[in-house]
């Protein structure tokens, strides 16, 4: 079964601040993705990255960075001086080989940047 | 970028009405669309995967009569809510995969707001 845990409901930081959004996953598969989605206020999701498997190399995109584990089978999200902008839901998401285009969602974190 | 279009992006019915949402790739042809529905406050949970020309699969739990889905062509699925209640009320989001390439990441329409009085 895949199942992707978010266990931060709600995040508030102060502007500036730097946050890390935690993201567990469970699956058996050996091919899976990992994906990171943004859902502001007006509702839309926006898609921020996807990792692969057999790809453990953190990656940084200018304020957003992202470190994946497989021994601890983690995938989280850190945003360094965060901004009033950055305010929204952001969903860890896992689909597998197995599962084709289906994707698991975590609950979600909702993170409030504080100005 | 492949972009998906959702119609309408809120909606008020009365209740025991029905409402039809649509949910359109506009540069790319989507064999299969997925549906999901958000309570406030909480994750996205799938309800059913619209494939074109065949029926629609459903998640355990969600009405098949209540919650009907047409995937005539390529580029359109529709769900329908059937004589709604407030219940049903929720924000509702479809998505579909880009073309030939399984794990992408799904593009999603902007959602659709929906309230039953």
């Amino acid at each position: 079964a895949q199942k992707v845990t978010q266990a931060q409901t709600e995040i508030s930081v102060v502007e500036k601040e730097d946050v890390t959004l935690d993201c567990v996953y469970e699956t058996r598969d050996t091919t899976y993705y990992l994906f990171w989605y943004k859902q502001p206020p007006s509702g839309e999701l926006v898609f921020l990255i996807r990792r692969n498997s057999f790809d453990e190399q953190n990656e940084i995109s200018g304020r957003y960075s992202w470190n994946f584990q497989k021994s601890t089978s983690s995938f989280n999200f850190t945003i360094t001086a965060s901004q009033v902008v950055d305010s929204a839901v952001y969903f860890c998401a896992l689909s597998t080989t197995g599962t084709g285009n289906q994707f698991y969602f975590g609950t979600g974190t909702s993170l409030t940047v504080i100005p | 970028g492949a972009v998906v279009s959702q119609h309408p992006s809120w909606v008020i019915c009365k209740s025991g009405t029905s409402v039809k949402i649509e949910c359109r790739s506009l540069d790319f042809q989507a064999t299969t669309m997925f549906w999901y529905r958000q309570f406030p406050k909480q994750s996205l949970m799938l309800m059913a995967t619209s494939n074109e020309g065949s029926k629609a699969t459903y998640e355990q739990g969600v009405e098949k009569d209540k919650f009907l889905i047409n995937h005539a062509s390529l580029t359109l699925s529709t769900l329908t809510v059937t004589s709604a209640h407030p219940e049903d009320s929720s924000f509702y989001i479809c998505s579909a995969p880009p073309p030939g390439l399984l794990n992408s990441p799904l593009h999603f329409g902007n959602g659709t707001r929906l309230t039953v009085t």
